[in-house]
């Protein structure tokens, strides 16, 4: 079964606003990622959250993470047309194999 | 720091055919990964590499696939003989340790017509 689940599937936004994004996992695990991915691009590592950690700052990115709901959010502040882009999370075991959701795609409008 | 590069970045081939694909990771990286998406769906961990080694190749979808890192440097990927299914964009990553972020190169999109 798939695990990482990120919902919205499509978000758009006007500049400025705040962007917030979810992603939800069925099993345990050690920490959980987001990358973000721009068009055509590899995905680029954002913030890796711990499972021992509930919220994450770097930037304009806040991650939060519920262990007990099974979910995490990446919320981008002051959103810039630059941020357009797929956002994915990457749940992990503790081990190298990363499972990824379906991703949320961003659009920031001018 | 040059990063993970992989080629071709675009690839269209026949069904039936066989097609190559390379990832160069970053220097020093004994990590190698490869991952697929299949349009639509979610990215698929396919193989783990520990220098020339495969720690795991659970995600490999059948024999048609072939990955290979001879000399712990860079990997290939071939498919033989390819079918409309493999279709997708293949990525690559590398790491230094196995619990430390996984760095992605631009992938390859392949088109199996």
């Amino acid at each position: 079964s798939q695990q990482g689940e990120e919902d919205p599937q499509a978000l758009s936004i006007q500049e400025g606003e705040n962007a917030t994004m979810n992603c939800s996992y069925k099993t345990s695990i050690n920490n959980l990622q987001w990358y973000r991915q721009n068009s055509g691009r590899g995905l680029v590592h954002l913030i890796l959250i711990r499972s021992n950690e509930r919220e994450k700052h770097s930037g304009r990115l806040r991650v939060t993470l519920d262990t007990s709901k099974k979910s995490s959010s990446l919320l981008i502040t002051a959103s810039r047309a630059a941020d357009t882009a797929s956002y994915f999370c990457a749940a992990s075991s503790g081990t190298y194999k990363y499972i990824f959701g379906t991703g949320t795609r961003l659009k920031v409008l001018a | 720091e040059a990063g993970v590069t992989q080629f071709p970045s675009h690839s269209v081939i026949e069904k039936g055919q066989t097609v190559t694909l390379r990832c160069d990771p970053i220097s020093g990286h004994d990590n190698l990964y490869w991952y697929r998406r299949v349009m639509g769906k979610e990215i698929k961990f396919l193989l783990h590499f520990v220098k020339e080694s495969k720690q795991d190749e659970s995600g490999m979808p059948n024999n048609r696939f072939l990955a290979e890192r001879t000399g712990g440097t860079y990997s290939t990927l071939k498919v033989q003989p390819a079918e409309l299914e493999d279709s997708g964009v293949y990525f690559c990553a590398s790491s230094q340790g196995e619990y430390q972020p996984q760095h992605f190169g631009d992938g390859t999109r392949l088109s199996i017509l």
